[in-house]
């Protein structure tokens, strides 16, 4: 089966850039979405199609996705932006997820 | 304005058997497929099952092949998962989500419900 790493944590200051990583074998070949969690929140997405941002998402996330990296970049990173992110790809029709980053804006 | 609402969740004993329902509005229900992801307590997200716009295709996690069944009834927009062989490890919040596409083998997760609960314990 296929499998999303992401890191466990990543910590940022406010105002600075937030950088999520998601690996997974030729991972740059599908086409990879992020979802944020904010605490007891159902997921929302925040990125479909490695860059495309859905209406209503805050310019200062960007996505990128190459190789067996896709990318989730927050610039500016806000207080509000502190919540869970996953990861998420397509293999042979099943969908599967990355574990997750807990993004602190300390 | 698009909404999925979960319901059926409770606490069941090993073993024994629950279906779980979910009715949505503010869209064209059968243009999409739709999905079940869960969510262990305190854990990450798990992709359970995905039914396409009519049925015609439907796919299920390693984990749960086997003991769910997922369905949909377009006439009453309404998506269902029954589960049965109930096991410690099913407990989470089960989220009705729904696809971006027809066949539910693509696209994202642009819509999801609040979740209903599962809780396996004897």
């Amino acid at each position: 089966s296929y499998e999303l790493t992401q890191p466990p944590s990543v910590a940022v200051s406010p105002g600075q850039t937030a950088i999520i990583t998601c690996s997974g074998d030729n991972l740059g070949d599908k086409f990879a979405s992020w979802y944020q969690q904010g605490p007891g929140q159902s997921p929302v997405v925040v990125m479909y199609l490695n860059d495309d941002r859905p209406s209503g998402i805050p310019e200062r996330f960007s996505g990128s996705n190459s190789g067996n990296t896709a990318t989730l970049t927050i610039s500016g990173t806000q207080a509000m932006d502190e919540a869970d992110y996953y990861c998420q790809a397509w293999d042979s029709g099943t969908v599967f997820f990355g574990g997750g980053t807990k993004l602190t804006v300390l | 304005e698009v909404q999925v609402v979960e319901s059926g969740g409770g606490l069941v004993q090993p073993g024994t058997s629950l279906r779980l329902s979910c009715e949505a509005s503010g869209y064209i229900f059968e243009d999409y497929a739709m999905h079940w992801v869960r969510q262990a307590p305190g854990k990450g997200l798990e992709w359970v099952s995905g039914i396409s716009w009519n049925g015609g295709r439907i796919d299920y996690a390693d984990s749960v092949k086997g003991r769910s069944t997922i369905s949909r009834d377009n006439a009453k927009n309404s998506l269902f998962l029954q589960m049965n062989s109930l096991r410690a490890e099913d407990t989470a919040l089960y989220y009705c989500v729904k696809g971006t596409d027809l066949t539910g083998t693509d696209g994202h997760f642009d819509y999801w419900g609040q979740g209903t609960l599962v809780t396996v314990s004897s």
